[in-house]
């Protein structure tokens, strides 16, 4: 069964403005990533939160985990054309292999 | 330090032909895995290695999929006969001791069947 999925699949936003996005798991976890992939390159991880944490920062990102809801949300502020990307969760599922949502993509306009 | 590396970047065969992708994985990294991206589906696991043991092979789709890590380093993806289906982005990745590190990859290797 898919484990995530995410929501918006697309969103289009100006530069400077707040970007969210979210994912859903229908098991436990151990850990979930996000991970970002331009337009033909590889996947850049970005941040992990492990199931006993909440919320986490990194730079410009802000991660939010919640277990009772199976779900996690990633903002990015104060957005940059730069960001123009796919975004995936991924989660671990108890076990070693992850499991990828279907992505949003992001797309930041000049 | 050098990241998750993979070759070929780009391939593009025809169909029945036989493409080997390569691995290498983050020095040191003990735990190597394959995932595939095909027809702008989610990307899905394929296998994963603890050094040269394949840990867990449960998302090799078919046994036209062959991939080996002798020695424990890198690691090879073997396709043969490539069909059309077969065509995506095969992602490999590495990581420390796993549960609860982080999962680096590779920039992919693009696959064509034509």
């Amino acid at each position: 069964s898919q484990q995530g999925e995410e929501d918006p699949q697309a969103l289009s936003i100006q530069e400077g403005e707040n970007a969210t996005m979210n994912c859903s798991y229908k098991t436990s976890i151990n850990n979930l990533q996000w991970y970002r992939q331009n337009s033909g390159r590889g996947l850049v991880h970005l941040i992990l939160i492990r199931s006993n944490e909440r919320e986490k920062h990194s730079g410009r990102l802000r991660v939010t985990l919640d277990t009772s809801k199976k779900s996690s949300s990633l903002l990015i502020t104060a957005s940059r054309a730069a960001d123009t990307a796919s975004y995936f969760c991924a989660t671990d599922a108890n076990t070693d292999k992850l499991i990828f949502g279907t992505g949003t993509r992001l797309q930041v306009f000049p | 330090e050098a990241g998750v590396t993979q070759f070929p970047s780009h391939s593009v065969i025809e169909k029945g032909q036989t493409v080997t992708l390569r691995c290498d994985p983050i020095s040191g990294h003990d735990n190597l895995y394959w995932y595939r991206r095909v027809m702008g589906k989610e990307i899905k696991f394929l296998l994963h290695f603890v050094k040269e043991s394949k840990q867990d092979e449960s998302g090799m789709p078919n046994n036209r999929f062959l991939a080996e890590r002798t020695g424990g380093t890198y690691s090879t993806l073997k396709v043969q006969p490539a069909e059309l289906e077969d065509s995506g982005v095969y992602f490999c990745a590495s990581s420390l001791a796993h549960p609860g590190n982080t999962i680096y990859f590779g920039e992919g290797s693009w696959l064509t069947v034509v």
